[in-house]
Parts: C-alpha cells; sequence; structure tokens
C-alpha cells in the first residue's frame, strides 16, 4: 500500500540556519502532497501542498518540489525562526481521497 | 476554506466514562473524518462519517467505543466511551476541501487525559 517516510526527529538547528526535513512516498499513481505543521498545543494547519509533478508548493517562507523521478517532497526554508518551533508531517492522497501520513518530524530552533 | 469548531478544547476525564466530542463546519461537507493522535504519534484515522449513513471504521476502531454522530453536513460527533489511560490523546476531526484534491482542513483538536 501507499506509504510516507520522514526523518527522524527531533532536529535541532541555531535560528536563521537552513532547514531540510525529507519526505518520500511510494504511491501507485501520481498522489496529491501535503505538508502540515502543529504547533505546541495546537491542531494540524495544511501549510503547503503540490498536485503534480514539478509543482512547487510553498507558504510562509518554505517550499517543496514534488518530484516524481525521486518520490520526494522535502521540505526546506532559507533562514528558520523560533516560531517555527513545531511538529511538521508529511502526507499523501491515496486514491481513495484518503491521507496517509508519515510520522512527523518535531523541529526545535534555538535562539 | 472550511473553517472547523471543535470542542471541548480539553478534558480531563475518570476512567469508566465518557466524553462527546463536538465539530461544527462553517459550511456543508459531504465526509468528516475523526482522527486520533497518541502522544508523540503520527495521526491515526478512526472513522469517516457521511450525512444519514453510518460511519465506517478503520481497522482496530468499533463503533461501540468510538460511536459517531452525523445529524447533518455541518455537524459531527465522536464519543469516547468507558474510557480507560490508553485513550488519552488528541482527537481532531477533519473536512476534505474540494473532494480532497487539495487537502484537508483540521479542527483545533481535543486533548484528552484520563485518569
Amino acid at each position: 500500500g501507499d506509504s510516507v517516510t520522514q526523518m527522524e526527529g527531533p532536529v535541532t538547528l541555531s535560528e536563521e540556519a537552513f532547514l531540510t526535513i525529507n519526505c518520500t512516498y511510494t504511491a501507485t499513481g501520481y498522489p496529491s502532497l501535503f505538508w502540515y505543521v502543529q504547533y505546541p498545543g495546537e491542531g494540524l494547519q495544511l501549510l503547503l501542498k503540490a498536485t503534480k509533478a514539478d509543482d512547487k508548493g510553498s507558504n510562509k517562507g518554505f517550499e517543496a518540489t514534488y518530484r516524481k523521478e525521486t518520490t520526494s517532497f522535502h521540505l526546506e526554508k532559507g533562514s528558520v525562526q523560533v516560531s517555527d518551533s513545531a511538529v511538521y508531517f508529511c502526507a499523501l492522497m491515496d486514491s481513495n481521497y484518503q491521507l496517509i501520513w508519515g510520522a512527523g518530524t518535531k523541529l526545535i530552533i534555538k535562539p | 476554506s472550511a473553517v472547523i469548531s471543535q470542542k471541548p478544547s480539553r478534558d480531563i476525564c475518570q476512567r469508566g466514562t465518557s466524553l462527546t466530542i463536538q465539530c461544527q463546519v462553517d459550511s456543508q461537507v459531504t465526509m468528516m473524518f475523526w482522527y486520533r493522535q497518541q502522544p508523540g504519534q503520527s495521526l491515526t484515522l478512526i472513522a469517516t462519517a457521511n450525512q444519514g449513513s453510518e460511519a465506517t471504521y478503520e481497522s482496530g476502531f468499533v463503533i461501540d467505543k468510538f460511536p459517531i454522530s452525523r445529524p447533518n453536513l455541518t455537524f459531527s460527533t465522536l464519543t469516547v466511551s468507558n474510557m480507560s489511560p490508553e485513550d488519552s490523546s488528541i482527537y481532531l476531526c477533519s473536512v476534505e476541501e474540494d473532494e480532497g484534491i487539495y487537502g484537508y482542513t483540521f479542527g483545533s483538536g481535543t486533548r484528552l487525559t484520563v485518569v
């Protein structure tokens, strides 16, 4: 079945560092791909999405590109802030329109 | 995108009791989804709720433990019955946007602690 694999956390960075959180997927066809963010004590928010190969999703300085050839959707940000500290989830939408979730990656940004 | 109001936001309950979680959506949606997020874990789908029919439960979840109501296209409830400490989790409701192609919107979650 379809699956999503994320890099394990926690990931600890200093403020203004470059961020990459790896996400790879296994799926039949070309699913839509998503990054969700969960700030401490809050629910999930859609951060960005891409619906077809080579699409780039972007929001709040974060970017991710749908790479069909490497089945990847890595999340990047050029300069992180303390307020970016959260758990980030990569997900895909399967052929039944249900979300398949990665395990989540906790990001800690130190001032 | 849809706006979901979920309540309660948190509760501490005694074992053996039940808690009902409510989700109200500001627009009509066909399907609503209920998830559980155990401490430090990813999300697990509990069930899918369509208006006018019984909810569809995922493997490992049963209606007697997690009864769901879906009386109309903007509202749903999830009850966690006969609670034990293992039920301590965050419970989230979700709706699909544009038939799911563009993602899902989530409620703010209910943080449940069973003592």
